[in-house]
C-alpha cells in the first residue's frame, strides 16, 4: 500500500501559472519535506514541516510556499513558475527529525513548465 | 567541494557481478542512508546505518565512521539492480546528498 502519495505525477504548466503540488501520507508522520531535484542533481531541500512548524531553507527562493493544512497533507506552490523550476518533486515523510527517523519518499511530481 | 561524494558517478557491469558503490562524508552525521531511484523518480530508502554493516538480500551497507566513509555491495547483479544510487547523511537534523550513482547492468 502507497504510504506517501503524490499527485499528480506528471504536471505540465505554462511560464508564470501558479501551481499546486499534493503531497499526503498514511503513516501519521510528524514530520513532511518537499524537494526538489534538477536532472542528473541530488535532491535539494526546499523547506518542512515538523507538525504545524514551518521551516523553511534559506536559500529556497520565495516563489515557493507550503502548506499543511492537517497532518496527512502537504502542498508546495509555485505561484510563478519560471523555466529553471522544471523538475522533479519530491515529497517524504519521518515519524520525527532525530537521529534515527527514516525518511520515506514519494514518487515524486515530475514538473514542466512551457 | 561537495559535502558527500560518491564513485564512480556511473557504473556498467554484466550480470552476475559484483558491484561496489562509494560515498565519502566531510561533515559530522549521525546516521548514513543509501537510497535508491528508479526512472521516473520514485526513492526507495535501502538501508539507514551509524555503525557496522548491514546486510538485506543480495544488497549490503558498510560504514566506517573513523574514516568518514560508507560502500554499498550488490552481489550476482542482476537488470533490475539498475538504478540512480544515492548516498545520503544526516547532519543538523538534514540531509545531505551525494549526487548519486547511476548502475546499469547488462544482461
Amino acid at each position: 500500500d502507497a504510504m506517501v502519495i503524490q499527485n499528480p505525477r506528471y504536471q505540465v504548466t505554462q511560464f508564470g501559472k501558479p501551481v499546486t503540488l499534493s503531497c499526503s501520507q498514511t503513516l501519521n508522520h510528524n514530520v513532511m519535506y518537499w524537494y526538489q531535484q534538477k536532472s542528473s542533481q541530488a535532491p535539494k531541500l526546499l523547506f518542512h514541516y515538523y507538525d504545524k512548524d514551518f521551516n523553511n531553507e534559506a536559500d529556497t527562493p520565495d516563489n515557493f510556499q507550503s502548506r499543511r493544512p492537517n497532518t496527512s497533507f502537504c502542498f508546495l506552490d509555485i505561484r510563478s513558475p519560471g523555466l529553471g523550476d522544471a523538475a522533479m518533486y519530491l515529497c517524504a515523510t519521518s515519524r520525527d527529525a532525530g537521529r534515527s527517523d527514516t525518511q520515506y519518499f514519494g514518487p515524486g511530481t515530475r514538473l514542466t513548465v512551457l | 567541494k561537495n559535502e558527500v561524494e560518491q564513485s564512480p558517478q556511473n557504473l556498467t557491469a554484466q550480470e552476475g557481478e559484483f558491484i561496489t558503490i562509494n560515498c565519502s562524508y566531510s561533515v559530522g552525521i549521525s546516521a548514513l542512508h543509501w537510497l535508491q531511484q528508479h526512472p521516473g523518480g520514485g526513492i526507495v530508502s535501502l538501508f539507514m546505518l551509524s555503525s557496522g554493516k548491514k546486510k538485506h538480500g543480495r544488497l549490503i551497507a558498510t560504514i566506517n565512521i573513523q574514516e568518514k566513509h560508507s560502500s554499498l555491495h550488490i552481489t550476482a547483479s542482476h537488470p533490475r539492480d539498475s538504478a540512480v544510487y544515492i548516498c545520503a547523511v544526516r547532519s543538523a537534523q538534514k540531509l545531505v546528498f551525494g549526487q548519486g550513482t547511476r548502475l546499469t547492468i547488462n544482461p
